[in-house]
Formats: C-alpha cells, sequence, structure tokens
C-alpha cells in the first residue's frame, strides 16, 4: 500500500526566509503527486499537483515542488515567506480511484 | 458558482444516533469523496464516486453509507454514530480522479 510522510510536524521560519517542507511517499506505480494548503477552519485548498510532466512543478502563491524519482521525495518550497503562509500543508499521493493518501501534515509559522 | 457546499457547520450527536451529511457541487464534476481529518493524521478516504449511480469505498468506509442519485449531490450516512467518528469531514469533487479536487468547508461533529 502506498503512504505519504511528512518530515516535521511543525515548521517554523522568519519573514522573507525560505520555505522548505518535506514529504516522501511510497508507491508501486507511477503516482499523482498534490500539495494543499489548509488556512483555519477552511477547507483544502490545490497548492500544486505532479501529474508526469515536468519534473519541476509552479503552484500558486510562489510555492512550487520538485519530483524526484530516486527519491521518492517531493518537498514543497518556497523562496521567501511571507506572513500569509502561515497555515497547514499536507502532501498526498494518489495511485488509483480508490487509494488517496494524505500525509499528517506540517503546520508553518511564520515570524516577523 | 457557490463550488462545495457543506451543511451542517455543525453537529452533536449521542452514541447511536444517525444523520446525513450533506454535499452538494454545481461545477458538473463527476468524481466526489467524502474524507475524515483527524488531528495528527491527514485526511482519510471515506467513500467516492465516478458517477450519479456509482459509489465505491475508500480507505475508512466501516459505520457510512453514500449514496449518488444525481451529479450535484453526495450524501454521507452515519448509521449508528459512535465516539470513534467524532471527526471533521469534508467533501470533495473533481470533474474526474486525477483533476483537481475542490473541498467544501467542512462539518465538525461530535459523537458524545
Amino acid at each position: 500500500a502506498q503512504s505519504v510522510t511528512q518530515l516535521g510536524s511543525h515548521v517554523s521560519v522568519s519573514e522573507g526566509a525560505l520555505v522548505l517542507l518535506r514529504c516522501n511517499y511510497s508507491s508501486s506505480v507511477p503516482p499523482y503527486l498534490f500539495w494543499y494548503v489548509q488556512y483555519p477552519n477552511q477547507g483544502l485548498q490545490l497548492l500544486l499537483k505532479y501529474t508526469s510532466a515536468a519534473t519541476l512543478v509552479k503552484g500558486i502563491n510562489g510555492f512550487e515542488a520538485e519530483f524526484k524519482k530516486s527519491e521518492t521525495s517531493f518537498h514543497l518550497t518556497k523562496p521567501s515567506a511571507h506572513m500569509s503562509d502561515a497555515a497547514e500543508y499536507f502532501c498526498a499521493v494518489r495511485t488509483s480511484q480508490n487509494d488517496m493518501r494524505f500525509g499528517a501534515g506540517t503546520r508553518l509559522t511564520v515570524k516577523p | 458558482n457557490a463550488g462545495v457546499t457543506q451543511t451542517p457547520k455543525f453537529q452533536v450527536l449521542k452514541t447511536g444516533q444517525s444523520m446525513t451529511l450533506q454535499c452538494a457541487q454545481d461545477m458538473n464534476h463527476e468524481y466526489m469523496s467524502w474524507y475524515r481529518q483527524d488531528p495528527g493524521m491527514g485526511l482519510r478516504l471515506i467513500h467516492y464516486s465516478v458517477g450519479a449511480g456509482i459509489t465505491d469505498q475508500g480507505e475508512v468506509p466501516n459505520g457510512y453509507n453514500v449514496s449518488r442519485s444525481t451529479t450535484e449531490d453526495f450524501p454521507l450516512r452515519l448509521l449508528s454514530a459512535a465516539p470513534s467518528q467524532t471527526s471533521v469531514y469534508f467533501c470533495a469533487s473533481s470533474y474526474s480522479v486525477t483533476d483537481t479536487q475542490y473541498f467544501g468547508p467542512g462539518t465538525r461533529l461530535t459523537v458524545l
């Protein structure tokens, strides 16, 4: 069965610093990979997704992620954090219509 | 477009009671799904539907029923609520299983 591991349940960065949120997955078939963001008391919003085209995927709000098959990773980055980026971020993997797995989430705090 | 709507926003049940969580979308999406979100566990797929009249189980289907009589609506039924079903429930929809999923605002359910 596939699984998703997000390293670090809580990440804190200063405003303007690099954001790096880590995601590793296990899958026996080529996966679709996603990053979602959740603001307090809201549903999830898609940041970006990988669907076997370019390995570097650009998303909304300046975020991007790189698919590295050899490392089974799909880390999320943003060059310069903004206060509005404070939220919870979820990595997700889909390999079939009945198998969509989410990581446990990483809460990002941005310090002024 | 209203997107994905869910009702109610909050609900408190007693053990053994039944209820239906409502989900509707106005985007003509074929694929709809229900997730539950528990602290430290991310989201887990309960049931999904690939079109009207077609439903199937996800990762954690026990204790829940679904039906899809129309493209727009995908209600989730709790047959006999248990404290283990205390969670936040999210409905999502997309054009197809691999397309971007749009999430509703969630229903926070407490079972006493």
